[in-house]
């Protein structure tokens, strides 16, 4: 399998801070890795896609200077919120890419890191 | 028209019986198809890969691909109250970027 952690599981913080959440493939080196963002029964939403030593591409409407993704090598990505408001409280989610698969695109997903913002 | 439509739900079926879960997509050139599991609370699972027009089967799972008509849908046998969740349907963007495009997923609910 593909085994895709995040850390931490869940974070309170107080609004203003800063929060790192970190997302690690464990079995297999990513190429490419994604965060998503999904709200209370509510669709996930794709917020960025990060390639290992590159920038990462921001999905419209998502502040890069509020979402800061570091995608420092090949098995970790940091999405750090910066200045967080109680607005930001949600469910953030990564998955990652695993190349040289028989069917590409396939995407394995942490468990998620629930946020909330007082 | 959405890139990826589902009918919401949810889609309630009895315990034992077969539920049948739809997707279609706009996107003519898709090849690779994919159904996620989300449980209430927690992150998608992956459950289903399909490239090839047809069935492909995975234990109780079972995934159709009809790409003339544009859809894929997944079926699950023997319904179980476990099997009671949200579950996605994904197709890659066509854009590039290796990304995916989510529809916004059927809950079903599986009832003793």
């Amino acid at each position: 399998g593909a085994v895709v952690s995040q850390h931490p599981s869940w974070v309170i913080c107080k609004s203003g801070t800063s929060v790192k959440i970190e997302c690690r493939s464990l079995d297999f080196q990513a190429t490419t890795m994604f965060w998503y963002r999904q709200f209370p029964k509510q669709s996930l939403m794709l917020m960025a896609t990060s390639n290992e030593g590159s920038k990462a591409t921001y999905e419209q409407g998502v502040e890069k200077d509020k979402f800061l993704i570091n995608h420092a090598s090949l098995t970790l990505s940091t999405l750090t919120v910066t200045s967080a408001h109680p607005e930001d409280s949600s469910f953030y989610i990564c998955s990652a890419s695993r190349p040289g698969l028989a069917i590409p695109y396939e995407q394995y997903f942490g468990p998620g890191t629930r946020l909330t913002v007082t | 028209q959405k890139e990826v439509e589902q009918n919401s739900g949810p889609l309630s079926v009895p315990e034992g019986a077969i539920a049948s879960l739809n997707c279609t997509y706009s996107d003519r050139v898709s090849q690779s198809f994919f159904w996620y599991r989300q449980y209430s609370g927690k992150s998608p699972e992956l459950i289903m890969s399909i490239y090839s027009n047809g069935d492909k089967e995975d234990g109780r799972f079972t995934a159709q691909l009809n790409k003339a008509s544009q859809y894929v849908s997944l079926l699950i046998r023997d319904s179980q109250p476990s099997d009671s969740a949200t579950y996605l349907c994904a197709v890659p963007f066509s854009g590039g970027y290796n990304k995916l495009i989510f529809g916004a997923g059927t809950r079903l609910a599986v009832h003793p």
